[in-house]
């Protein structure tokens, strides 16, 4: 089954250090997608990659999609302490009803 | 902006009751889901629904669940009667394909507590 599985599990910066997450999945998607949680809150929808694109930036946000290795990172550059929370990568499999499956999360914690 | 809404924020239920969780989905949106996440843990897919049908369910999603969209707004997930493992966070989400493989729009959740 697909399952989209994030490293590291936890990750702790200093402001304005950049942090990289990468998460690693297992069967062909359309797309592969960035969430962000506050902690006990809900999901916020940082940016979405296409199958067919390598790499998309959006602000301070850097993704990269490797369909060869199944795998992408998040970059965060010059980090801030807003930027504490947990990060997801959610994959949406070429044949499902487009439910997203989402990794098991990376933890920040930017440090002031 | 449009956005998903979801009610109530939080619900407080005992063992065995049954519970409603309401979501609003984006007005224009065909496609739409139930996730839960338990505390602590990944978000996982409960359901799909698409042109008034469920169009897909997890192993999660057993006899004890449903779903309706009972007046072309309102979408709807039914627990019969709830367990303490259903103590979780709820999130509604829609989706459009129109405009290609845009993101799924996530409602702001509900916590639901089994006592």
């Amino acid at each position: 089954s697909q399952q989209g599985e994030e490293d590291p599990q936890a990750l702790s910066i200093q402001e304005g250090e950049n942090a990289t997450m990468n998460c690693s999945y297992k069967t062909s998607i359309n797309n592969l997608q960035w969430y962000r949680q506050n902690s006990g809150r809900g999901l916020v929808h940082l940016i979405l990659i296409r199958s067919n694109e390598r790499e998309k930036h959006s602000g301070r946000l850097r993704v990269t999609l490797d369909t060869s290795k199944k795998s992408s990172s998040l970059l965060i550059t010059a980090s801030r302490a807003a930027d504490t929370a947990s990060y997801f990568c959610a994959t949406d499999a070429t044949r499902s009803s487009y439910k997203l499956i989402f990794g098991s999360g990376t933890r920040l914690l930017v440090r002031p | 902006e449009p956005e998903v809404t979801q009610t109530p924020s939080h619900q407080v239920t005992q063992m065995g009751q049954e519970v409603i969780l309401r979501c609003v989905p984006i007005s224009n949106h065909l496609y739409f889901y139930w996730y839960r996440q338990i505390l602590g843990q990944k978000v996982e897919f409960l359901v799909s629904f698409y042109n008034n049908e469920i169009s897909e369910k997890s192993e999660i999603f057993d006899d004890q669940f449903s779903v309706e969209r009972p007046d072309g707004s309102n979408f709807t997930l039914k627990i019969r009667s709830t367990k303490l493992e259903d103590s979780a966070m709820y999130f509604c989400a829609s989706f459009s394909l129109a405009e290609g493989y845009n993101e799924q729009f996530f409602g702001p959740g509900t916590r639901l507590t089994v006592l």
